[in-house]
């Protein structure tokens, strides 16, 4: 089975802080993708990347950026968090349509 | 109008009895169906796809698709308490490289 790992299962940061969420897949699948869920809202694309240092904006990008340095790991940044940003967040991995999903971190920005 | 839709519910449905839960799509060009379960504080995990029209059988599941009414509808058949979970619907377009989202239909199985 194909294991999506994200680093943190919950997180707290401050204001202003820079945030780092990681995500490892072990599939060595192309696609990769980060979304946060809120109620009422759904499942939000932010960023997704499809290849090695190549990477696509989603719906909602703002504040945020990512990276992709190597095939199993694809990173969210939160470059001065606030408070709008407390979220789950979660990453999947696909190879061609279905996605895995991690384990989700809960982000709480106070 | 949204690319996928489906009723946010709550449904509710009597233990052993079938759940019936419905998305249609905007894109006609649409081709890769997916319904996930989602329990509460939990990620999505994949349960059902379908590539074609008619039906696909795996378990108590039953997912069904009609592209010409750009309809897919996941059965439940003998309803469990663990079956009550929010069902997401999501679809793939040609090219896309992502799936679309619905906004997920919380369901109750009650005992």
């Amino acid at each position: 089975d194909v294991k999506v790992t994200q680093s943190s299962r919950y997180l707290v940061k401050r204001t202003g802080e820079k945030v780092f969420l990681e995500c490892v897949q072990d599939m060595d699948h192309e696609n990769m993708f980060w979304y946060r869920q809120d109620p009422g809202l759904g499942l939000r694309l932010i960023y997704f990347s499809y290849d090695v240092k190549m990477k696509e904006k989603g719906d909602i990008p703002e504040g945020y950026s990512v990276s992709r340095e190597k095939k199993e790991r694809f990173s969210l940044i939160l470059e001065s968090a606030s408070t709008n940003q407390t979220s789950m967040y979660l990453c999947a991995s696909s190879l061609r349509r279905g996605y895995t999903f991690g384990s989700g971190t809960r982000l709480t920005v106070v | 109008q949204k690319e996928v839709e489906q009723n946010s519910g709550p449904l509710s449905v009597p233990e052993g009895a079938i759940a019936s839960l419905n998305c249609t799509y905007s894109d006609r060009g649409s081709q890769s169906f997916f319904w996930y379960r989602q329990y509460s504080g939990k990620s999505p995990e994949l349960i059902m796809f379908i590539y074609s029209n008619g039906d696909k059988e795996d378990g108590r599941f039953t997912a069904q698709l009609n592209k010409a009414s750009q309809y897919v509808s996941l059965l439940i058949r003998d309803s469990q308490p663990s079956d009550s979970a929010t069902y997401l619907c999501a679809v793939a377009t040609p090219g896309a490289q992502k799936l679309v989202f619905g906004q997920g239909t919380r369901l109750t199985i009650n005992p």
